[in-house]
């Protein structure tokens, strides 16, 4: 069964602090997204990569960035954590080419103290 | 710029049908998306539609695309206790189904 696995479903950080939210896929895909998500606002398209060691930014990445050095491997990283940061953040992966949408993961529900 | 919109919520009684409508402005979209949210949980693919096709229908799923009015909505035949979820509207934004844009989701309330 193909997977994208988030490194932890619950995280609670205090603020200023280094963040690291972790995702990896198994499907061998090209692309890979991080999202947050928050009630009545969606899906947020954070950071989106296409290939290894490439990274371009989404809708809201202030305060963010990425790391993808290794194809199957896409990390999030908040720089210095602050309480507008607590959310539910999606990684999701997607096969370039093919019609069939993401594979998300589980989720990370981060909450910023 | 690309927009995805949705009603938030939407409440059925158990067997009825339930119909959640999505509008979105990107006419080259490629392929249009259901997503399903469970509570505490990913987004999961229900279905997908490609954008020359009018209707796709999978088991109690059908799916109704009218491309001149940018409309796509699902219908669920027998809406049960587990079809209550969020549901995301989805289109295949710019650079094709490689990056999507998402609607803010429909909360569907399915009561006895």
């Amino acid at each position: 069964d193909v997977k994208v696995t988030q490194s932890s479903r619950y995280l609670v950080k205090r603020t200023g602090e280094k963040v690291f939210l972790e995702c990896v896929q198994d499907m061998d895909h090209e692309n890979m997204f991080w999202y947050r998500q928050d009630p009545g606002l969606g899906l947020r398209l954070i950071y989106f990569s296409y290939d290894v060691k490439m990274k371009e930014k989404g809708d809201i990445p202030e305060g963010y960035s990425v790391s993808r050095e290794k194809k199957e491997r896409f990390s999030l990283i908040l720089e210095s954590a602050s309480t507008n940061q607590t959310s539910m953040y999606l990684c999701a992966s997607s096969f370039g080419g093919s019609p069939n949408g993401y594979t998300f993961g589980s989720g990370t529900r981060l909450t910023v103290v | 710029g690309e927009d995805v919109e949705q009603s938030l919520f939407l409440s059925v009684r158990e067997g009825d049908s339930s119909v959640i409508n999505c509008t979105y402005t990107d006419s080259s979209s490629t392929y249009l998306y259901w997503y399903k949210q469970e509570p505490g949980a990913g987004l999961q693919l229900l279905t997908y539609i490609f954008s020359n096709m009018d209707m796709k229908q999978d088991q109690r799923l059908t799916v109704l695309l009218n491309k001149k009015d940018k409309h796509l909505s699902l219908r669920i035949a027998d809406t049960q206790t587990g079809d209550s979820a969020i549901y995301f509207c989805a289109e295949g934004g710019p650079g094709g189904y490689n990056k999507l844009i998402f609607g803010a989701g429909t909360r569907l309330a399915v009561h006895p």
